[in-house]
């Protein structure tokens, strides 16, 4: 298997441009997660999913994020428009759903200029 | 929701010695307990985990323990080797809640040749 995939690894933009972070979750895990890591706040959940639903949302930090998951086996985490304090490490995980094992992926880290 | 307490922050230690991490609980219902190592650069991996169940829980050089009455449950390393350095962090899902990892705060750990 895989593992758990995204994509960008590193990406770099100006502020106020619109970013897109990608998640292939591995195969036949049912549950989804986005995190954001950063020095000062250590690993935060923005959103979870199971079965493509988004179900707890409360960390997602304002409007300007949001994220989606159309079908099992992609998600999208979307800041429009982003912002320097922005700058994180954004991590997708996936599980097989219940209390059990998160597969984390490698991380796409993000600078806004 | 759930709030995991882990100390200390950083540990130093001598190669071949034992190092200790410990994380308190807040919600006597949570579950599952596991540990999670991060190297320079990449994603979380989960080392070992225990469920309430259970007290002890032992791989090779690392154990973890759990206190369901104080609540609070530890990793052990025996042995420590230069590769154990990384940061780890703790975490418990609280079932009422879904499937969200409520994680401590890490501990970066680094092992002295």
């Amino acid at each position: 298997d895989a593992g758990v995939i995204q994509s960008p690894r590193h990406e770099v933009t100006e502020m106020g441009q619109e970013v897109t972070l990608r998640c292939k979750p591995i195969s036949g895990h049912n549950s989804l997660f986005w995190y954001r890591q950063t020095m000062m706040r250590g690993l935060e959940l923005l959103i979870y999913f199971n079965n493509n639903v988004p179900i707890d949302d409360s960390g997602m930090p304002e409007d300007r994020f949001s994220a989606k998951m159309p079908n099992a086996s992609f998600s999208t985490l979307k800041i429009q428009p982003s912002e320097p304090r922005d700058s994180a490490v954004y991590f997708c995980a996936s599980s097989r759903g219940g209390p059990t094992e998160q597969y984390f992926g490698p991380g796409t880290r993000l600078t806004v200029t | 929701g759930e709030n995991v307490e882990q100390h200390p922050s950083t540990l130093s230690v001598q190669e071949g010695d034992s190092a200790v991490i410990k994380c308190t609980y807040s919600d006597s219902a949570s579950n599952y307990f596991p540990w999670y190592k991060q190297e320079l650069g990449k994603g979380p991996q989960l080392i070992i985990d225990i469920r309430s169940n259970v007290g002890e829980k032992k791989d090779q050089r690392i154990a973890v323990t759990l206190n369901k009455t104080a609540k609070h449950f530890s990793l052990h390393i025996t042995e420590t080797q230069p590769e154990d350095s990384a940061v780890y962090f703790c975490a418990a899902i609280l079932p009422s809640t879904g499937n969200q990892f409520y994680f401590g705060t890490g501990t970066s750990l680094t092992v002295i040749p």
